[in-house]
């Protein structure tokens, strides 16, 4: 099935860093969503973006929607253990169904 | 209020059986969609429901079918169950069908032998 280009694939970074990853496709979308995933759970939620060019912040993580349509990206600040985890992108291209096509993942290591 | 529920959440099949899968969405949500993840990788789109209705497919063999209930709780089955079936299977709901949030339950893992 058709899936994003998210990269990087893996991240291992210390306490305190900061954290950037992002997503490509080849196709125009008119929503991005970012989620969390953990072990043995489903995805969370974390931002939604709905316009080219929008930024938008929850708690540390800040994500952007952006201006070509056809990326996005999301930065943690200052990292602590609990945001270990796979982080995944997702857009949504319009049209009759609402349906969404996931990256990869991003899988975050957070040394203490 | 609860977040959306799927049961079982764990099963193990065979090769060859059947398999139904429950999801109750957010009270208030009337979409409901099914998504396959195996490991490694990202949610694959199989179903979305609005409203009872089919509103999308994805790319997926014909004995995987599901349905909407009048109280927009929903169920994904597969037939002929094969060991590539073996997946976590994440049921999301959201208020409407084509746009907004989709909000993931923690999923049933099928396990094929």
């Amino acid at each position: 099935g058709q899936q994003l280009n998210q990269s990087p694939q893996s991240m291992f970074i210390q306490e305190g860093e900061d954290v950037s990853m992002n997503c490509t496709s080849s196709s125009i979308f008119n929503t991005w969503l970012w989620y969390k995933q953990e072990p043995g759970e489903g995805p969370v939620l974390l931002i939604a973006l709905y316009k080219a060019g929008e930024l938008t912040s929850n708690g540390r993580l800040t994500a952007q929607f952006g201006i070509t349509r056809k990326d996005s990206f999301l930065n943690i600040s200052a990292s602590i253990p609990s945001d270990v985890g796979i982080y995944f992108c997702a857009g949504r291209n319009g049209g009759s169904q609402g349906n969404l096509i996931f990256g990869k993942g991003t899988k975050l290591s957070v040394k203490p | 209020d609860a977040g959306v529920t799927q049961s079982p959440t764990h099963l193990i099949k065979t090769r060859g059986q059947h398999v139904t899968l429950r999801c109750s969405p957010i009270s208030g949500h009337k979409s409901v969609s099914w998504y396959q993840q195996v490991l490694g990788q990202g949610p694959q789109f199989i179903f979305q429901y609005y409203e009872k209705e089919e509103r999308g497919r994805g790319n997926f063999p014909d004995r995987f079918s599901a349905r909407q209930f009048p109280n927009y709780s929903s169920e994904l089955n597969v037939n002929a169950l094969l060991l590539g079936d073996s997946a976590l299977y994440l049921c999301a709901s959201s208020l409407h069908g084509e746009t907004g949030e989709l909000f993931f339950g923690e999923g049933s893992r099928l396990t094929v032998l």
